[in-house]
């Protein structure tokens, strides 16, 4: 069965340094997989993909991941955080018709 | 373009009451659906899915069901909420075919007195 492991719950990061958010996953069969933003009371956004192209993708909002099969991770990056990415980040998988989330990071980000 | 309506936004019930959310898809046909709940500190908990009309699939046991009585329509129902009930519930869609991620609705927040 696929899983999803967020490391950290909460991550704190200050206005213009480096946001590093992790993501482990467990799948017995070629992965695709997806990072998910949700603001305070809305629903989730997709931030980004991967389907088994490039394994370096780019999303929206200056954030990127990068798949690497041989530590099956899918960190999400960006290079300065802003304010406006303080949220909830959720790494997921898909396997069919089937998105299982990983337990969800919040990013705080002081000024 | 595809949009997904979710409502309504907040809702607050006794306990023992009945719960009905509606979720509509447009712009699609033959879409995938979900209902997912986030509870406080619990992450997103996939509730249903169904991949047509009248097709439900149930992925934990709860007091809850979901139908699916149009395309594009997905219900989440209960006959007699409970303290538990409480939490955000996104509904979400995906198209019919292909590995593509889910697009999800602004949420219901439910809260159960």
């Amino acid at each position: 069965a696929q899983s999803v492991t967020q490391l950290g719950s909460h991550v704190s990061v200050s206005e213009g340094a480096l946001v590093l958010l992790r993501c482990n996953y467990s799948s017995s069969v070629p992965p695709y997989l997806f990072w998910y933003v949700q603001y305070p009371n809305q629903g989730l956004q997709l931030l980004l993909k991967y389907t088994s192209a490039a394994t370096l993708v780019k999303g929206i909002n200056g954030f990127e991941a990068e798949f690497k099969k041989s530590e099956t991770s899918f960190h999400l990056t960006k290079p300065s955080a802003h304010m406006s990415d303080a949220a909830e980040y959720f790494c997921a998988v898909l396997i069919g018709n089937m998105l299982t989330f990983g337990g969800g990071t919040r990013l705080m980000v002081k000024p | 373009s595809q949009t997904i309506h979710q409502w309504p936004a907040t809702l607050v019930q006794p306990v023992g009451s009945p719960l009905s959310l509606e979720c509509t898809v447009e712009g699609t046909s033959n879409p995938n659906l979900y209902w997912y709940r986030q509870a406080a500190g619990r992450g997103l908990q996939l509730l249903f899915y169904s991949v047509g009309i009248g097709q439900i699939s149930s992925e934990v046991p709860q007091n809850l069901s979901a139908s699916r009585p149009q395309d594009r329509q997905f219900i989440l129902s209960s006959k007699k909420l409970l303290l538990s009930d409480s939490g955000f519930y996104l509904c979400a869609w995906s198209p019919g075919q292909g590995y593509s991620p889910l697009h999800f609705g602004n949420g219901t927040r439910l809260t159960v007195t």
